[in-house]
């Protein structure tokens, strides 16, 4: 089975304190997001990267980076926490099967962080 | 601009009756459709695809159908279980790129 792991389930943080959500995934996927989600909103796509070392600004990128230093890793730094990214956060990956079926986006649990 | 659309936030059906989770599309692009469940405090699971050159897409109690002409899809679960009550989330992806693209979701109760 596919699996991706995010470090924390629940994080509490103060505003403007730098902030890393790391995710970890073990099928050798090429492709790794990062999405949060909102009641209302749905899942928005705030980072994603197709390999190592590259990344791709998605709908929200505002407030975030992102770092993809080795393969299995994909990390969401918040630079200066704000209230409004109180959110869950999730990380998905995917393998680069265009023109199969097979492709699908594998997440982890969420990471509930709230911003004080 | 939401690309895919939910418009019902929510749904109730009796355990042992059809549920229909509908999901509109506005980008022709889109080839690629996928239905996630998602529990609370959990991340979303796969749930079924369907690729456009099919119309229909059958697992076990749970079918897609897809209307390319109307850009329209549809999650059917029969007989509904008071353990599919989950939020529903439908997903498009273009030929090129690997992007996903989510709906807003459709939180769906089976009452028993």
């Amino acid at each position: 089975d596919v699996k991706v792991t995010q470090s924390s389930r629940y994080l509490v943080k103060r505003t403007g304190e730098k902030v890393f959500l790391e995710c970890v995934q073990d099928m050798d996927h090429e492709n790794m997001f990062w999405y949060r989600q909102d009641p209302g909103l749905g899942l928005r796509l705030i980072y994603f990267s197709y390999d190592v070392k590259m990344k791709e600004k998605g709908d929200i990128p505002e407030g975030y980076s992102v770092s993809r230093e080795k393969k299995e890793r994909f990390s969401l730094i918040l630079e200066s926490a704000s209230t409004n990214q109180t959110s869950m956060y999730l990380c998905a990956s995917s393998s680069d099967l265009r023109g199969t079926t097979n492709e699908k986006l594998f997440f982890g649990s969420g990471t509930q962080l709230s911003v004080l | 601009d939401q690309q895919v659309k939910q418009n019902s936030p929510s749904l109730s059906v009796q355990e042992g009756r059809i549920s229909i989770l509908n999901c509109d599309y506005t980008n022709s692009m889109f080839d690629y459709f996928l239905w996630y469940k998602k529990y609370p405090a959990e991340g979303p699971t796969f749930l079924i695809s369907i690729s456009s050159i099919k119309d229909k897409n059958e697992d076990g109690r749970f079918t897609v159908f897809l209307n390319k002409s109307a850009k329209h899809l549809s999650l059917h679960i029969v007989p509904s279980q008071p353990g599919d009550s989950a939020v529903y989330f439908c997903a498009a992806s273009p030929l090129t790129g690997n992007q996903f693209y989510f709906g807003t979701g459709t939180s769906l109760t089976v009452i028993p």
